[in-house]
């Protein structure tokens, strides 16, 4: 079975200051990985997946995330953080094998300080 | 098509009573997933649909719950006789193309349930 793990819950930041928020992940084969957003109330947007190839991956908003195969993580990283990223970040795999159905961790509440 | 579309944004009921909320997918999508998300949580797997066949349903999913999707186009998810736990906000989404229809995969807006 799939499990993806967040290990932190709340993360404080400043504005301007780098940010990684931390996605490991539970699968047998190769997995299919996703970063996505939530603000408050809203749906889920998607900010970036990784499927194969280059493990280093781009998404919007200037955000990226790199899997690491050997760590099972899939970690979420944005160089300067802008107080419009404050939101709750939700990282998910996805398999074939399961209906391609995600499964989702528990979420990182970003807050960004002025 | 501008996306995946949750019909109503948001209910309040009261508990004991029945609501019904609707998903319009992606039109070309073959695949489409209900979730549910409680305060705090991330998104748990309910059901999926392939076309109009319903082929896996979460233990999450109890006997007060169904889920259809006529002609495969848009589906719908009841809740009978709501309770308090049912508090929820329920997404919908849809897929198509390939890794099983991973490349494609879109998220609605949801639908918020409120059970007083």
């Amino acid at each position: 079975a799939q499990s993806v793990t967040q290990p932190d819950i709340h993360i404080t930041v400043s504005e301007g200051a780098s940010l990684e928020l931390r996605c490991n992940y539970s699968y047998g084969a190769t997995p299919y990985l996703f970063w996505y957003v939530q603000s408050p109330g809203q749906g889920l947007q998607l900010l970036l997946k990784y499927f194969s190839g280059d493990t280093l991956v781009q998404g919007i908003k200037g955000f990226e995330a790199e899997f690491k195969r050997s760590q099972s993580s899939f970690n979420l990283r944005k160089p300067s953080v802008h107080w419009s990223d404050a939101a709750e970040y939700f990282c998910a795999v996805g398999a074939t094998t399961s209906g391609s159905r995600l499964t989702f961790g528990e979420g990182t509440q970003l807050t960004v300080n002025p | 098509d501008t996306g995946v579309s949750q019909d109503p944004r948001h209910k309040i009921t009261k508990r004991g009573q029945n609501v019904t909320f609707r998903c319009d997918p992606i039109s070309e999508h073959n695949r489409l997933y209900w979730y549910r998300q409680t305060l705090g949580q991330g998104p748990e797997f309910l059901t999926y649909f392939q076309n109009e066949a319903q082929l896996e349903k979460s233990r999450l999913l109890s006997d007060r719950f169904s889920a259809e999707r006529p002609k495969g186009s848009f589906s719908t998810l009841e809740i009978q006789r709501t309770e308090q736990g049912d508090s929820a906000m329920y997404l919908c989404a849809s897929g198509e193309g390939n890794r099983g229809g991973l490349e494609g995969y879109t998220f609605g807006s949801g639908t918020r349930l409120t059970v007083v």
